[in-house]
């Protein structure tokens, strides 16, 4: 199988606060990792490509001072949303495409929720 | 630039029905993927397949069969005799190639409702 998992599933914070969310490929390794957004009754948008060992690449009209994505290994991606605004809330998933694979393949997302 | 275009925001059925879902996309590229993935209410998306543009065989898994058509740069997805369970968002989806990352430009997506 191809599993991904992303921790926490749901987290409720104040404006402010910043937040990390993790992202796990858990039997295969990912060279690649993907963090998407998702707003009610939408399509995921991209956020950044995040490659391991090196920068993320940010899509257009991404703030990467205010999304911080570090893939320090093959199988781990973190997001870290700072001084979290009721804005950013939404529902955020990663994705990891396997080695030599064109497939990504999809954590089960994160709500946050900023008050 | 990459797009994908799922005309249908939502199809309601009853159960037992068949239901197609089309999805159009635009890509310079000769090389590419095509993918089908259904969101269920609980969030997580669900991989279904993956075409690329070089087999324009359709198929057919279980109750889910795709068509492809490069001429009219189409992938269309047909669930056949649906099922509650079949309740969900289907996103169309298209992979740039390797060079540019592989990342995937979503439709947005089709709601089905498969009414008991």
């Amino acid at each position: 199988g191809a599993v991904v998992s992303q921790h926490p599933s749901r987290v409720i914070c104040k404006s402010g606060t910043s937040v990390k969310i993790e992202c796990r490929s858990l039997d295969f390794q990912a060279t690649t990792m993907f963090w998407y957004r998702q707003f009610p009754k939408q399509s995921l948008m991209l956020m950044a490509t995040s490659n391991e060992g090196s920068k993320a690449t940010y899509e257009q009209g991404v703030e990467k001072d205010k999304f911080l994505i570090n893939h320090a290994s093959l199988t781990l991606s973190t997001l870290t949303v700072t001084s979290a605004h009721p804005e950013d809330s939404s529902f955020y998933i990663c994705s990891a495409r396997r080695a030599n694979t064109d497939t990504q393949y999809f954590g089960p997302g994160t709500r946050l929720t900023v008050l | 630039a990459q797009k994908v275009t799922q005309a249908q925001t939502e199809i309601s059925v009853v159960e037992k029905e068949d239901v197609t879902l089309d999805c159009v996309y635009e890509t310079r590229d000769t090389t590419y993927y095509l993918f089908w993935y259904k969101q269920p209410p609980s969030g997580e998306l669900v991989f279904l397949i993956r075409r690329n543009s070089f087999d324009e065989q359709n198929e057919i898994s279980g109750r889910y069969s795709w068509n492809f058509q490069k001429s009219t740069s189409s992938f269309n997805f047909t669930i056949t005799a649906s099922q509650v369970v079949d309740s969900a968002v289907y996103f169309c989806a298209l992979s740039e190639t390797k060079a540019a990352g592989n990342k995937l430009t979503f439709g947005g997506g089709t709601r089905v409702l498969v009414k008991p």
